[in-house]
């Protein structure tokens, strides 16, 4: 079965410094990944997502997260954060077989960013 | 693309009475998906249709509730008797296939 483990349900950094949320997974088959961003009282957004080819993935709003297969993570970084990154955000595996679609959610971590 | 659409956004309700929650989902999607999500969770799968065929539901689904999508386009989850535990936000969400999900901002249900 899958599952997703997110380190740290809090993470604070200042503006301009580096982004680093942790995401690790557990996956008995090859394992479609996805971030999602949530805004205060908003479903969720798609930052970005890993199936197959590259392992270095680009996404919204200068994001990017890698999967590292022999590590079981896919960590969501940005090179310098911007006040209005500060939201909720969600690592999220498909369960089973890619077919359903269907997301298996880590617990989330709030980012602050302080001025 | 209008999004997903979900209403009401909120709902405050007394336990025991029923509510009905509707979710319109990208027009060109065929698949659509119900999660909960409390308070400092990650969303939780509840239900998924293909088209207007519910195939599959989870365990967190208890009797209580049901969900439909009678023409394959909008979907309702209806919650009967509703119970103080049963307070969270319900997301909904489609895709076209495999693509990823698009949800919507979601209806906060609280049960008083």
């Amino acid at each position: 079965a899958q599952s997703v483990t997110q380190l740290g349900s809090h993470v604070s950094v200042s503006e301009g410094a580096l982004v680093l949320l942790r995401c690790n997974y557990s996956s008995s088959v090859p394992p479609y990944l996805f971030w999602y961003v949530q805004y205060p009282n908003q479903g969720l957004q798609l930052l970005l997502k890993y199936t197959t080819g590259a392992t270095l993935v680009k996404g919204i709003n200068g994001f990017e997260a890698e999967f590292k297969k022999s590590e079981t993570s896919f960590h969501l970084t940005k090179p310098s954060a911007h006040m209005s990154d500060a939201a909720e955000y969600f690592c999220a595996v498909i369960h089973g077989s890619s077919n359903t679609g269907k997301l298996i959610f880590g617990q989330g971590t709030t980012l602050q960013v302080k001025p | 693309d209008t999004g997903v659409s979900q209403d009401p956004r909120h709902k405050i309700t007394k336990r025991g009475q029923n509510v009905t929650f509707r979710c319109d989902p990208i027009s060109e999607h065929n698949r659509l998906y119900w999660y909960r999500q409390t308070l400092g969770q990650g969303p939780e799968f509840l239900t998924y249709f293909q088209n207007e065929a519910q195939l599959e539901k989870s365990r967190l689904l208890s009797d209580r509730f049901s969900a439909e999508r009678p023409k394959g386009s909008f979907s309702t989850l209806e919650i009967q008797r509703t119970e103080q535990g049963d307070s969270a936000m319900y997301l909904c969400a489609s895709s076209f296939e495999n693509s990823p999900l698009h949800f919507g901002n979601g209806t906060r249900l609280t049960v008083t």
